[in-house]
């Protein structure tokens, strides 16, 4: 069965540090990775992908894939109270058009 | 632009009954449509798919039915509700050509007693 895996949390950071987000996979064949946003009672939406091993930049979020280790995290910098938001990791291996999501990390950004 | 809309927003259902969600997206033809449950504090739970009218392909065994019975509408029913059916289901779209960005609508939360 393909797996996705995130630590549930919470995960707490004070405002303005760095906020690491990890997840695992257990699809070797898997191709694309991306990372939701859900805020509480909310639907998810997108905020970054990456396909390639390395990182990936988009403003305070960085994606970073390493397929060896089927490992890809989340990192955001200067983290504001307004990212307090859970975060859905989603792997697609190209067997079609669909995601697997992981749990899902709480984050907590505290003033 | 493109936008989906899932109704209802909100229900609760004693177990036994029937249920009915529906989904329509607007602003795109012949998108991929998905239906997801979430239960509380979990991730996302594919529960079908559907790459054109009439095409579902179920995900995991259970007591729902989706139909797409247009293009760009999706159905998630069920005859007889169970209580381990309550959850946030959330209905999404994705262009055909998968780029792997799912639009989700707002979701619906159901509370089966």
């Amino acid at each position: 069965q393909k797996e996705v895996e995130q630590n549930s949390g919470p995960l707490s950071v004070p405002e303005g540090a760095i906020a690491s987000l990890n997840c695992t996979y257990s699809d070797r064949g898997s191709q694309s990775f991306f990372w939701y946003r859900q805020y509480s009672g909310k639907s998810p939406e997108l905020i970054m992908f990456i396909y390639s091993n390395g990182d990936k930049e988009d403003g305070r979020f960085t994606a970073q894939l390493n397929k060896a280790s089927q490992y890809v995290s989340l990192l955001i910098r200067d983290s504001q109270p307004s990212d307090s938001a859970t975060y859905l990791c989603a792997v697609n291996n190209n067997a079609g058009n669909m995601l697997t999501f992981g749990g899902g990390t709480r984050l907590m950004v505290k003033p | 632009s493109q936008t989906i809309h899932q109704w209802p927003a909100t229900l609760v259902q004693p177990v036994g009954s029937p249920l009915s969600l529906e989904c329509t997206v607007e602003g795109t033809s012949n998108p991929n449509l998905y239906w997801y449950r979430q239960a509380a504090g979990r991730g996302l739970q594919l529960l079908f798919y559907s790459v054109g009218i009439g095409q579902i392909s179920s995900e995991v065994p259970q007591n729902l039915s989706a139909s797409r019975p247009q293009d760009r509408q999706f159905i998630l029913s069920s005859k007889k509700l169970l209580l381990s059916d309550s959850g946030f289901y959330l209905c999404a779209w994705s262009w055909q050509g998968w780029s792997g960005e799912l639009f989700f609508g707002e979701g619906s939360r159901l509370t089966v007693l």
